[in-house]
């Protein structure tokens, strides 16, 4: 069956540090991968997209970068955090009905 | 690209009550509307999605209708309950579902006993 798997689930870091979430899919092969957030209350923003291996697209400039090493792993990174990266962060894989979400990543900074 | 605009923002009924969510959309191309369910610290979960090709898909006690001539699309909910309380999203895309989403801003639904 087709999963997919974010982690960590919470993560509270200081500001100036680094960030790296990683989210996998399995079950499928080549899918379109997606990073969102989701700042509290508010709706999903979509921060970079890929459809291959080494294929991104970022939709709003700001402090993060996106990676796809492998076909089924994308990963979001950041080299300094700042206090507006806080928010949750979604994984999502779409598919033939729209989107899977993972299970989401609840960054504080901090 | 893509705009959708979703209203109400809030919407809060009585239990029992139906609640309806509409959407609307810029691109005429556009052949894809799923709606999401999300509690509160959760993931949005696909509810019910339509495609283009029909005019209305009910799935128990929701349904979504699609009126692609005024690009409006909405999502009713029937018979309400405390457990339909959550955000609900709207979403359109182009060349079916395995295509990028662009999104509603989200809806709160309370449903009060």
């Amino acid at each position: 069956s087709q999963t997919i798997h974010q982690w960590p689930a919470t993560l509270v870091q200081p500001v100036g540090s680094p960030l790296s979430l990683e989210c996998t899919v399995e079950g499928t092969s080549n899918p379109n991968l997606y990073w969102y957030r989701q700042a509290a209350g508010r709706g999903l923003q979509l921060l970079f997209y890929s459809v291959g291996i080494g294929q991104i697209s970022s939709e709003v400039p700001q402090n993060l970068s996106a990676s796809r090493p492998q076909d089924r792993q994308f990963i979001l990174s950041s080299k300094k955090l700042l206090l507006s990266d806080s928010g949750f962060y979604l994984c999502a894989w779409s598919r033939a009905r729209g989107y899977t979400f993972g299970s989401g990543t609840r960054l504080t900074v901090v | 690209g893509e705009n959708v605009e979703q209203h109400p923002s809030t919407l809060s009924v009585q239990e029992g009550d139906s609640a309806v969510i509409k959407c609307t959309y810029s691109d005429s191309a556009s052949n894809y509307f799923p709606w999401y369910k999300q509690e509160l610290g959760k993931r949005p979960q696909l509810i019910i999605d339509i495609r283009s090709n029909v005019g209305e898909k009910k799935d128990q006690r929701i349904a979504v209708t699609l009126n692609k001539t005024a690009k409006h699309f909405s999502l009713h909910i029937t018979e309400t309950q405390p457990e339909d309380s959550a955000v609900y999203f709207c979403a359109a895309s182009k060349g079916g579902g395995g295509n990028k989403l662009t999104f509603g801003t989200g809806t709160q639904l309370k449903v009060e006993l």
